[in-house]
């Protein structure tokens, strides 16, 4: 399977805990992007790379997040001191950021589903 | 920053019929505005996308329209089929890339 791929699929934590989740990007995407997404709304921009750095993170994004992309291949995103507000699906997607047309196109992961109890 | 407003937020047409789903947009420099299909516990999946340097992009039974002047989007399914039952996202982007989603419209084509 050459798509974005995300492990776990579903975490249930307790409130106070922290969570890491994992996402690899399609093999060939420089850019890397995790967004959030709530039940009945549309997701949410957290954050970006583009190969090791990043570029940007949403004022979505407390200091209890934090991301990292170390070596320009897969993400992992990690909460800390969970709270249930936390609540949601986090995906990630990649992208290919070229000089083409196809540059912006961005292809989502499957998710991880998190449940803080 | 850049906000995108959806409408309708649900939608139930006969199979055959066409539906119409809009979107506006806030800041005139995003460029890019993307449509994405999202069933019930799947990834959003894109079906269409449209670059503002074009009004107008199909492909089989969908398009999609765009209006810079008035910064708004359409997406257009005709012969609909119940299979195309599912939650309808629109977004837009600048050249950062970040995608900025509408609230989404939950799309159901009856039988």
């Amino acid at each position: 399977d050459t798509g974005v791929s995300q492990d776990p699929r579903h975490k249930i934590t307790k409130r106070g805990q922290n969570v890491t989740f994992r996402c690899d990007p399609i093999s060939e995407h420089n850019r890397l992007y995790w967004y959030r997404q709530t039940l009945g709304q549309g997701p949410e921009f957290l954050t970006y790379f583009q190969n090791e750095a990043q570029l940007e993170k949403s004022r979505l994004l407390s200091d209890r997040f934090s991301a990292e992309r170390p070596k320009g291949s897969f993400s992992t995103l990690e909460i800390q001191r969970t709270e249930q507000g936390d609540s949601a699906m986090y995906l990630c997607a990649s992208s290919f950021y070229g000089t083409g047309d196809e540059r912006e196109t961005q292809y989502f992961g499957p998710g991880t589903r998190l449940l803080v109890l | 920053g850049e906000n995108v407003e959806q409408h309708p937020s649900t939608l139930s047409v006969q199979e055959g019929d066409s539906a119409v789903i809009k979107c506006t947009y806030s800041d005139s420099a995003s460029n890019y505005f993307p449509w994405y299909k999202q069933e019930l516990g799947k990834r959003p999946q894109l079906i269409i996308d449209i670059r503002s340097n074009v009004g107008e992009k199909k492909d089989q039974r969908i398009a999609v329209t765009l209006n810079k002047t008035a910064k708004h989007f359409s997406l257009h399914i005709t012969e609909t089929q119940p299979e195309d039952s599912a939650v309808y996202f629109c977004a837009a982007s600048m050249e950062t890339d970040k995608l900025i989603f509408g609230t989404g419209t939950r799309l159901q084509v009856f039988p």
